[in-house]
């Protein structure tokens, strides 16, 4: 079964850092572009960051910019996601999401459950 | 950054009903237009890609069409199932970007 597992997610004061992390299995994870995307509860869907297959680039939007870092290790299908300098606005439900196979930039085919990041004192 | 807009923000639909979600694009972005489906409590799901493919698994009540810089999705036949947040999301270009997002309520 093809299956995302993210973990890492909790309760952490503004300025601190968390470390989350995405596990996949049933399918060959180094061929594949891998994108962090988080839910905001009671807005919407965010574009947080991505790393290409094969040695390819990192990338992110400008409100994480110079505070996230994204990371893959294909030997052990693994995808991180390190958060420093958090906020409150980063607050969200942070889902682990791999991009359909072929081309530039392709559809979201497979996301994993989400974990919970809350930035409160 | 491409600014996706969606219309309706909420609709509250009897079963059987059709309903139409629009997504309108700030600039041209062909058929890079993808559409998915939040129900609570779960992961988003991809129902379809490039404006119109249809995904496997997806009920063939779900369509999409358009391109450029309008699109819609379709429900035909509206079921309790269906009910969920819709967001389209286009792929012409990083940042990647979503909708805001629209609410389909079962009456």
């Amino acid at each position: 079964e093809v299956q995302l597992v993210e973990s890492g997610g909790g309760l952490i004061q503004p300025g601190g850092s968390l470390r989350l992390s995405c596990v996949a299995s049933g399918f060959t994870f180094s061929i594949y572009d891998m994108h962090w995307v988080r839910l905001v509860l009671g807005k919407g869907l965010e574009w947080v960051s991505s790393v290409a297959a094969a040695g390819g680039g990192t990338y992110y939007a400008a409100s994480v910019k110079g505070r996230f870092a994204v990371s893959r290790e294909d030997d052990k299908n693994s995808f991180l996601l390190q958060m420093n300098s958090l906020r409150a606005e980063d607050t969200a439900v942070y889902y682990c999401v791999r991009e359909d196979y072929g081309g530039h930039i392709n559809a979201f085919d497979i996301w994993g459950q989400g974990t919970m990041v809350t930035v409160s004192s | 950054e491409i600014v996706l807009t969606q219309s309706p923000d909420f609709q509250s639909v009897t079963p059987k009903e059709k309903v139409t979600i629009t997504c309108r694009a700030s600039q041209t972005i062909g058929n890079k237009l993808h559409w998915y489906q939040r129900k609570p409590e779960q992961s988003p799901k991809l129902l379809i890609k490039y404006a119109s493919q249809s995904i496997s698994g997806v009920p063939s009540r779900f369509s999409g069409s358009g391109s450029g810089t309008d699109f819609t999705l379709t429900i035909n036949g509206l079921e309790a199932e269906d009910a969920a947040a819709y967001y389209c999301q286009q792929s012409n270009s990083l940042p990647v970007t979503f909708g805001g997002g629209t609410k389909v309520e079962i009456k």
